[in-house]
């Protein structure tokens, strides 16, 4: 089964910082690639997915990730973080039948 | 609303007893599931079912049963057995088990006294 590692526990951003969320899986061969955010209070949701083609792909409220195969990374990226962006993200990697989750990263934007 | 809805959200329960968990989904999903989420691990997954009446072992079964009677339903047992079961519980669904898109519920909080 994948290792999906997530590179920080705790991210603290003033508003309009750019945020980077590192993220890496154990090994290669077909593989669909996920974060997924869990704001305070609500269900854990799908930001963003890849499974095939461009490598740079968008998610909602302008978050966007990139797969780099020769890395086995999948970070995700936005330009400019909102006090609304506070939350916990995972990065999660599917092969075969199995969706593996990295530990979270806690994202707290402060106004 | 479609949607899944995990009961019940909090719950005490004394070591030795068995406790079960609710997950009811109306999206009409084939496949679901049951993580467990602990602070700086992640989700692991605990048990999954692709179809009524089958379902498989995740990655960390041990003390836990579940069944799969209905489409819509999905109970995890957590039982005597599982040494550690004070956790945040996740139920979730997908279309197919292809995908890796999952809906997941709101979760159901155990502490164990």
């Amino acid at each position: 089964a994948q290792s999906v590692s997530q590179h920080n526990h705790h991210v603290i951003l003033s508003e309009a910082a750019s945020l980077e969320l590192g993220c890496n899986y154990s090994y290669g061969g077909t593989v669909n690639l996920f974060w997924y955010v869990q704001y305070p209070g609500q269900h854990l949701q799908l930001l963003l997915k890849y499974f095939s083609g461009d490598p740079l792909v968008k998610g909602i409220k302008g978050f966007e990730a990139e797969f780099i195969k020769s890395k086995f990374s999948f970070n995700l990226r936005k330009p400019s973080v909102q006090w609304s962006d506070t939350a916990e993200y995972f990065c999660a990697v599917k092969d075969d039948y199995k969706l593996s989750f990295g530990a979270g990263t806690t994202v707290t934007v402060r106004a | 609303d479609g949607g899944i809805t995990q009961s019940p959200k909090y719950l005490f329960r004394k070591e030795g007893q068995n406790v079960t968990l609710s997950c009811e989904q109306n999206l009409n999903h084939d496949a679901m599931y049951w993580y467990r989420q602990d602070p700086g691990q992640g989700l692991r997954l605990i048990y999954y079912s692709q179809i009524v009446n089958d379902f498989q072992k995740g990655d960390i079964a041990e003390g836990y049963s579940v069944s799969r009677e209905k489409k819509e339903s999905f109970p995890l047992t957590v039982t005597s057995a599982q040494k550690n079961p004070t956790a945040f519980y996740l139920c979730a669904s997908s279309i197919g088990q292809g995908t890796g898109e999952l809906f997941f519920g709101e979760g159901s909080r155990l502490t164990v006294l």
